[in-house]
């Protein structure tokens, strides 16, 4: 099966400055890679995503690179505000028998210092 | 537009017990999802619902049933709770060929 490994675990940037984190996987047939981000205390929230044949989108002070070959893709935060402190989960999937299969990583938690 | 709703957001069971918790989605999803997220190990799917009248098991299914009841609602069911099941639950729904998936409030429960 899918194996998604994310890392750092906990990150601590200053504000304004930028965050990345960075995922690997292990299956080439996953075809979709979403971000989501928990607050504290809430549920997920897809912030944003990325399908296979791109390499990379942005979203304002967001983006997501993936590299296909390497099997990893990375979300990079610019310009940090503290409301951006959260736990950021990267995911794996593909259409397999009918559904969408997801596998997530373990989870970034980012503190944004003010 | 509710999204998914989940209830309820928090629970404490004896060892033993049993509850169910129910999920329901309005946005005409065909696929449902529920995860337990325990510190340091992400999300994990129990089961899942491809469509309605299917379930199928996920990466950590032991403890837990699931009924798909119509399109609309998929609940998961704890027949004997145990200590190791404390977690916060998570319903999700999505289409069926991928995008975003859209989780529930989410329920804690605490077995003790």
């Amino acid at each position: 099966g899918e194996n998604v490994e994310q890392h750092p675990s906990t990150l601590s940037v200053q504000e304004g400055d930028s965050a990345v984190i960075k995922c690997t996987y292990s299956d080439s047939a996953s075809n979709y890679f979403p971000w989501y981000k928990q607050e504290l205390g809430k549920r997920p929230q897809l912030i944003i995503d990325i399908r296979s044949n791109v390499g990379e989108k942005k979203d304002q002070r967001i983006a997501v690179t993936l590299n296909k070959t390497a099997k990893h893709f990375s979300l990079h935060i610019t310009e940090t505000q503290p409301e951006d402190s959260a736990v950021y989960f990267c995911a794996a999937s593909e259409n397999s028998g009918g559904y969408q299969k997801v596998t997530f990583g373990i989870g970034t938690k980012l503190q944004v210092i003010p | 537009n509710a999204g998914v709703t989940q209830t309820p957001k928090f629970q404490v069971l004896k060892t033993g017990q049993s509850m169910t918790l129910q999920c329901a989605q309005d946005m005409n999803h065909n696929s449902m999802y529920w995860y337990r997220q325990d510190p340091g190990m992400g999300l994990r799917l129990i089961y899942y619902s491809a469509s309605e009248g299917t379930t199928d098991k996920g990466e950590v299914p032991n403890g837990y049933n699931v009924s798909r009841l119509n399109k609309r609602e998929f609940s998961l069911r704890l027949e004997s709770a145990a200590p190791s099941q404390t977690s916060v639950y998570f319903c999700a729904s999505s289409e069926i060929y991928g995008g975003e998936a859209f989780f529930g409030q989410g329920t804690r429960l605490t077995v003790v």
